[in-house]
């Protein structure tokens, strides 16, 4: 069973800038969150989306935004990049059940930096 | 503020040997809660998770142990081999059918050989 897949792997950027970073699911997932790693702040939880709604949304500023197709895949989108937004892009996929937990896989990530 | 504390960043052991790694909640909404492992440039891999409904949850030389009172986790990995060398993180959820996970900063494990 393939793994969860994010491309690019690596992003260079200007201040200004947007990006679109992409991630696959693994199949039959349907559950997608996105999780930004900073050295100074470790892992911070950005979206999820299930069904191509966002369920749940942690505390960044509205330059960054999600989606989710009806195949299951996300994009997420910063605009306006900053210097600080240099980081670790990471996607994890999750099967569905709304009355029990599931763990989270994670893809390699995005490493995106900003000039 | 920071919902979940791993206050040692990094520890150093023995292979063979026992290593023990400490995480501390603060929020008591917190109902389950996973250990990934992370190897430079992968992403965070499950290791093993508890619901706050046990103590205790094995799997192989994995262990992780509840304490709700004090709202502190330990995970224990028995015995140590130089292949568990990464950094762990402690993870959080509060509610069934949530994805939101909130993690501690992570605590970087050495195995000498």
């Amino acid at each position: 069973k393939a793994g969860v897949t994010q491309t690019p792997r690596y992003l260079i950027k200007t201040r200004g800038q947007q990006v679109t970073l992409s991630c696959s699911p693994i199949s039959g997932h349907r559950s997608v969150s996105w999780y930004q790693q900073t050295p100074g702040q470790g892992l911070q939880f950005l979206f999820e989306y299930f069904s191509e709604t966002q369920r749940n949304k942690g505390n960044f500023p509205g330059r960054f935004s999600g989606r989710q197709f009806s195949n299951s895949r996300s994009e997420m989108n910063v605009s306006t990049l900053e210097l600080g937004d240099s980081a670790l892009y990471l996607c994890a996929s999750s099967l569905v059940a709304l009355s029990s937990y599931n763990e989270q896989f994670f893809g390699p990530g995005t490493r995106l930096t900003v000039l | 503020d920071q919902q979940v504390k791993q206050n040692s960043p990094s520890l150093s052991v023995q292979e063979g040997r026992i290593s023990i790694l400490n995480c501390d909640y603060t929020n008591s909404m917190f109902d389950y809660f996973l250990w990934y492992k992370k190897y430079p440039a992968e992403g965070p891999t499950f290791l093993i998770s508890i619901s706050s409904i046990k103590d205790k949850n094995e799997d192989g030389r994995f262990t992780v142990f509840l304490n709700k009172s004090a709202k502190h986790l330990s995970l224990h990995i028995v015995p140590s081999q130089p292949g568990d060398s990464a950094v762990y993180f402690c993870a959080a959820s509060g509610r069934a059918g949530s994805y939101q996970l909130t993690f501690g900063k992570g605590t970087k494990l050495s195995v000498i050989p």
